[in-house]
């Protein structure tokens, strides 16, 4: 069954500073991975798609990368906002999931905090 | 605008009645999703439709209902039988092929 990990679970870091938040997956068969940021009470929002025949993705300061064979992922946010401030998600697109083919499995995110 | 809508944005019940969330999409996706999210936990996958009246459980499929009538509209009912209604549901929807999963803005349900 595929697990999706995020170290830390929360990040604090002060505003203009670059960042990575990691994501690994124990199953390397996967179609895609998508980052997602989640602010407080609200939806998803996605911010970048990686299919598996790809390294990377960037949209703007945002960057991601896929390494497929050691099951790991980073987002890395340059110059760093206070409007960066959110909860970041991972999720891997797999065969199967356990909740059925071709779902996605998320990992439990991490709660970046950039200070002013 | 093209996007998912979710209502209403806050639901309250008491414990015993049935509940229906509302969603919409204008995307034209085939396949749209229903999640839970509690605090600490990752998202779960409730139930799940890849195309007009058909739609399979997820992890955590009871005490809940689906139907999936038209492509635009998959509502959710929460039974008198899930025994821990209260929670944030998102719903989803997605393309063809292995494409972007959108979201929702939400509901959080509140059952005492």
């Amino acid at each position: 069954k595929q697990e999706v990990t995020q170290i830390p679970a929360a990040l604090s870091v002060p505003e203009g500073e670059n960042l990575v938040l990691n994501c690994s997956f124990t199953d390397s068969a996967i179609y895609n991975l998508q980052w997602f940021r989640q602010d407080p009470g609200k939806g998803l929002t996605s911010l970048l798609l990686i299919q598996s025949s790809q390294r990377e993705q960037t949209s703007g300061r945002l960057n991601a990368s896929l390494d497929k064979s050691s099951g790991r992922s980073t987002l890395y946010i340059a110059a760093s906002q206070p409007g960066d401030s959110a909860t970041y998600l991972c999720a891997v697109r797999t065969p199967y999931s356990g909740a059925g083919s071709y779902q996605l499995t998320f990992g439990k995110g991490t709660k970046l905090s950039v200070i002013p | 605008d093209g996007g998912i809508t979710q209502s209403p944005k806050y639901l309250f019940r008491k414990e015993g009645q049935n509940v229906t969330l509302s969603c919409e999409q204008n995307l034209n996706h085939d396949a749209m999703y229903w999640y839970r999210q509690d605090p600490g936990q990752g998202l779960r996958l409730i139930y799940y439709s890849q195309i007009v009246n058909d739609f399979q459980k997820g992890d955590i499929a009871e005490g809940y209902s689906v139907s999936r009538e038209k492509k635009e509209s998959f509502p959710l009912t929460v039974t008198s039988a899930q025994k821990n209604p209260t929670a944030f549901y998102l719903c989803a929807s997605r393309g063809t092929g292995f494409s972007e999963q959108y979201f929702g803005p939400g509901t959080r349900l509140t059952v005492t």
